[in-house]
């Protein structure tokens, strides 16, 4: 059975950086196929796509937020960390960590974390 | 990437069928095979009910199928439930920017 949890600060200030990890069990990301994305949902908002990385070290970044975006996995410990810089009241949302589906043609994030709420404010 | 296109809003009554529309481009939806869609209930995380277009996980009902045409990709729910009544989004992968992923911006489907 795959799990996977969000774990990070839940209050953070502007202009500082938001370190979150997601901690999974039930898969290992050095298979072939897996992969881990970040997806967040502001308030009563749309869901957001951020990151993915997948078990051969390939990272992607939602174009409009890559220069503030750096997500990396270690595999003994069962982690991916995504870190954003220069944190802004509008990131202000649910953060999912996702498994993606071996082998897929879409993004077909099959398991989902809780997801954690990361307010932003002074 | 601009995020895909859906509807605000769907509405339809118990035992009917609705589908969803998901619109996008020759570089996401219109690209493979490349549709996945997801039903979030309220407080909840998504679920996915669809990928690659028109494949079920198990233990997803066989009352939800997807299917698409060029650059929209749709989702039907048959028989609608009470249950149904969730937000349900659509999901590419986007060749425009080196297989990144984009949503569209969800359809609040209501059972009356």
């Amino acid at each position: 059975q795959i799990t996977l949890k969000e774990s990070g600060p839940t209050l953070v200030k502007p202009t500082q950086t938001l370190t979150l990890t997601c901690t999974f069990s039930g898969f290992s990301l050095n298979t072939s196929g897996v992969g881990v994305g970040w997806i967040r949902q502001p308030p009563g908002k749309a869901l957001e796509w951020l990151a993915l990385i997948y078990w051969d070290d390939d990272e992607r970044y939602s174009p409009s937020l890559k220069s503030r975006l750096t997500i990396t996995k270690d595999t003994s410990k069962n982690q991916v960390v995504l870190t954003m810089t220069n944190i802004d009241p509008v990131d202000t949302a649910t953060y999912y960590c996702a498994h993606r589906r071996r082998y897929c043609s879409s993004p077909a994030f099959d398991c989902w974390g809780q997801g954690t709420l990361v307010t932003v404010s002074s | 990437q601009s995020a895909l296109t859906q509807p605000a809003s769907v509405s339809g009554s118990p035992g009917q069928s609705i589908t969803f529309s998901c619109t996008g481009t020759s570089s996401d939806v219109g690209d493979y095979n490349s549709v996945s869609w997801f039903q979030q209930h309220p407080g909840k995380a998504p679920k996915l009910l669809i990928y690659d277009v028109s494949n079920r996980p198990s233990g997803v009902s066989n009352r939800f199928s997807g299917s698409k045409s060029g650059n929209t990709a749709s989702l039907t729910i048959s028989g609608l439930q009470a249950e149904d009544e969730a937000d349900y989004y659509c999901s590419s992968y986007s060749s425009s920017s080196v297989r990144g992923v984009v949503f569209g911006g969800g359809t609040r489907l209501t059972v009356l």
